[in-house]
């Protein structure tokens, strides 16, 4: 079993929609979970951190909910400049060791 | 500020060849991580560096990969007699680590080297 699974989509939206994105992982001691997005042949950029209380940037929310082990990331209003890959990543306490997700691809169309 | 730097951006080299890879990363940040990326693929885990020393290389998938990282800066990625699956993008991450928590703050990633292996 990977220890981070997300659905690789392609979601494919039309701009202005909300999107929403889930993330599982396997190991309940995970300390910290992010958000990456990936632009086609481009290095991971952090989108956001998720906290336990789950946090807003602008038109993005992540939720963490650590009794079910998963991670969400919801975009509204989606843009063109959204489409993307999104990368859920969870980081363990020992060796300060990172999961990547495979990534979630999000298609906004005209 | 400068970010993560990675050189060469490109490599290509033929079967059997040895490869070294270079990361340079955000000045002053402790910790230091390689993954690789085959395309289409997500990130996979290589090795972390805390300092100069590594505590986990649990990662490297065979004895044919090595790291190093000299004076808590620079590192180098080396690859021994290079077979068509090392083929990938290279990628190095660095962050500051929030010392004894165990808990490193976000990895900012170079742009990666893209490995091709004829």
């Amino acid at each position: 079993r990977k220890e981070v699974e997300q659905d690789p989509g392609p979601f494919n939206v039309p701009e202005g929609a909300t999107v929403a994105f889930n993330c599982t992982y396997s190991n309940s001691a995970s300390q910290s979970f992010f958000w990456y997005r990936q632009d086609c042949r481009k290095e991971p950029k952090l989108l956001m951190s998720v906290y336990s209380s789950g946090n807003e940037d602008g038109r993005f929310t992540a939720q963490l909910n650590r009794a079910s082990q998963y991670i969400s990331l919801l975009i509204r209003d989606s843009k063109l400049s959204d489409s993307a890959t999104y990368l859920c990543v969870v980081g363990t306490r020992n060796f300060n060791k990172f999961y990547f997700g495979s990534g979630t691809k999000l298609n906004v169309k005209p | 500020g400068a970010g993560v730097s990675q050189s060469p951006s490109n490599k290509v080299t033929e079967k059997g060849k040895d490869v070294e890879l270079r990361c340079d990363p955000i000045s002053g940040h402790t910790a230091l991580y390689w993954y690789r990326q085959s395309l289409g693929q997500g990130l996979e885990f290589l090795i972390y560096f805390q300092g100069n020393s590594a505590p986990d290389k649990s990662g490297l998938p065979s004895d044919r990969f090595s790291a190093e990282r000299t004076g808590g800066s620079v590192s180098t990625l080396t690859i021994q007699r290079t077979q068509q699956e090392d083929s990938a993008v290279y990628l190095c991450a660095s962050s500051q680590s929030r010392g004894g928590t165990g808990l490193s703050d976000t990895q900012y990633f170079g742009p990666g080297t893209r490995l091709t292996v004829l």
